[in-house]
């Protein structure tokens, strides 16, 4: 079975700082990868994904991911971060052609992002 | 626009009470899931369907029933409800057909909080 590791819990940048978020996964192919994000209160928006193709993949609120299969990482980025940025991001893997898993989703554990002023 | 809703977004309820939370799509999506989510654990599955009348168990389903007699609806039971139960509640629905990445793009209701007294 699949699994993803977010190896960051908490992550604090300054406003119109850089970010990377990680992401690694365990599957013996290469799954579909998506991000979300998750603001407060709110359920889970569908930030980017990866299906094939062109391994750097561009998102919604100019975000943008890096597939990289050799080191079974899937990392978010953003250039400068906005405060509003501020919330908790989730990884997550499904497996291709996948049996019992068909359709379904494993999430890493998530990532808060902090923001500072 | 197509949407997923949660009902009730609030809940609170006493030990050994029959508890049902709505999640309602109208995307037309034949998949539907239903996840908890905890501190520390993310998001896990508790049930699915592909379609009417098919229901799956997710990784943690003890104590959680559901039904789907239709495509828009796939209500979450607790039959007894435990402190355990205690979480965020999230359904998400997913498309299916030829393209078999579309299954695995999941869209997200608001959540429902439940509290087990």
């Amino acid at each position: 079975a699949q699994s993803v590791t977010q190896p960051d819990i908490h992550i604090t940048v300054s406003e119109g700082a850089s970010l990377e978020l990680r992401c690694n996964y365990s599957y013996g192919a290469t799954p579909y990868l998506f991000w979300y994000v998750q603001s407060p209160g709110q359920g889970l928006q569908l930030l980017l994904k990866y299906f094939s193709g062109d391994t750097l993949v561009q998102g919604i609120k100019g975000f943008e991911a890096e597939f990289k299969r050799s080191q079974s990482s899937f990392n978010l980025r953003k250039p400068s971060v906005h405060w509003s940025d501020a919330a908790e991001y989730f990884c997550a893997v499904g497996a291709r052609a996948g049996g019992t898993s068909y359709g379904k989703l494993t999430f890493g554990q998530g990532t808060i992002l902090t923001v500072h002023p | 626009d197509a949407e997923i809703t949660q009902s009730p977004r609030h809940k609170i309820t006493e030990t050994g009470r029959q508890v049902t939370l709505a999640c309602h799509q109208t995307w037309n999506h034949n998949n539907m899931f239903w996840y908890r989510q905890d501190l520390g654990h993310g998001l896990r599955l508790i049930h699915y369907s592909y379609g009417v009348q098919d229901t799956n168990k997710g990784e943690v389903s003890d104590g959680y029933s559901v039904s789907r007699s239709n495509t828009e609806d796939l209500p979450l039971t607790l039959e007894s409800a435990a402190s355990s139960q205690t979480s965020v509640y999230f359904c998400a629905s997913s498309e299916s057909g030829l393209a078999e990445q579309l299954n695995y793009e999941q869209y997200f209701g608001p959540g429902t909080r439940l509290t087990v007294t």
